[in-house]
């Protein structure tokens, strides 16, 4: 079965760096996503990403977050200067349309470490 | 605004007992819904996904059902075994398109 790839699926940094975290959707999927879970709290919503822009972005998605598609088959999330407080496990997913009605598939997860 | 609510928030039952969880949310203005399986450490597997115009969805020992109108949503499991073991959670796509998550129920079969 197709699936969402996410590398790596560990990252530690120091405060103040920057990380990107890399994601490979599936192949016909057109509708990408991430989401972050801080330990121990809910799944939350980061942004939606749709042909080469963003569709939606939540209140977390700050001037600090950036996403990118660079090459038709990656999908990166940077974090230009991480905060100890952006600790989580980010997850990447991925839908095959748009129409709202359709099954979410998501990745395996990077799970971050700010020092 | 949409809120989700799983209880119980943590389920210990033996082997082979069949299993409810519980989700509610709400605003009935939903999408669809749909239940994930999370291990520890590891990402969210889709269970099972029900439109807003379903009642149920069955998948194996599986079976979601939902009460748009109610804001209700169970997950039945059938012959729960060791490896059924996981945090479940449910999550709703509310109007504006967006998942809004559970907390989720952690369960655990004991042998």
């Amino acid at each position: 079965e197709p699936e969402v790839t996410q590398t790596p699926s560990h990252q530690v940094t120091q405060m103040g760096q920057e990380v990107i975290l890399r994601c490979v959707p599936i192949s016909n999927h057109l509708y990408f996503y991430w989401y972050r879970q801080i330990l121990g709290q809910k799944v939350e919503f980061l942004v939606s990403f749709y042909n080469n822009e963003i569709s939606e972005k939540s209140e977390i998605f700050d001037d600090q977050f950036s996403v990118e598609r660079p090459d038709g088959s990656n999908f990166t999330l940077k974090i230009r200067s991480t905060k100890l407080e952006d600790s989580a496990m980010y997850f990447c997913a991925s839908i095959e349309g748009g129409t709202g009605v359709e099954k979410l598939f998501f990745g395996s997860g990077t799970q971050l470490s700010v020092l | 605004k949409q809120e989700v609510t799983q209880i119980p928030a943590a389920l210990s039952v033996p082997e082979g007992e069949n299993l409810v969880l519980n989700c509610s949310f709400t605003d009935s203005a939903i999408y669809n819904l749909q239940w994930f399986r999370q291990d520890p450490g590891k990402g969210l597997t889709s269970l099972l996904l029900i439109q807003s115009s379903q009642r149920e969805q069955t998948s194996g020992r599986l079976n979601a059902s939902l009460d748009k109108s109610s804001g209700r949503s169970t997950l039945y499991i059938a012959a729960s075994q060791p490896g059924d073991s996981a945090t479940y959670l449910c999550a709703v796509k509310d109007s504006n398109y967006q998942l809004i998550w559970g907390a989720g129920t952690k369960l655990i079969i004991k042998p």
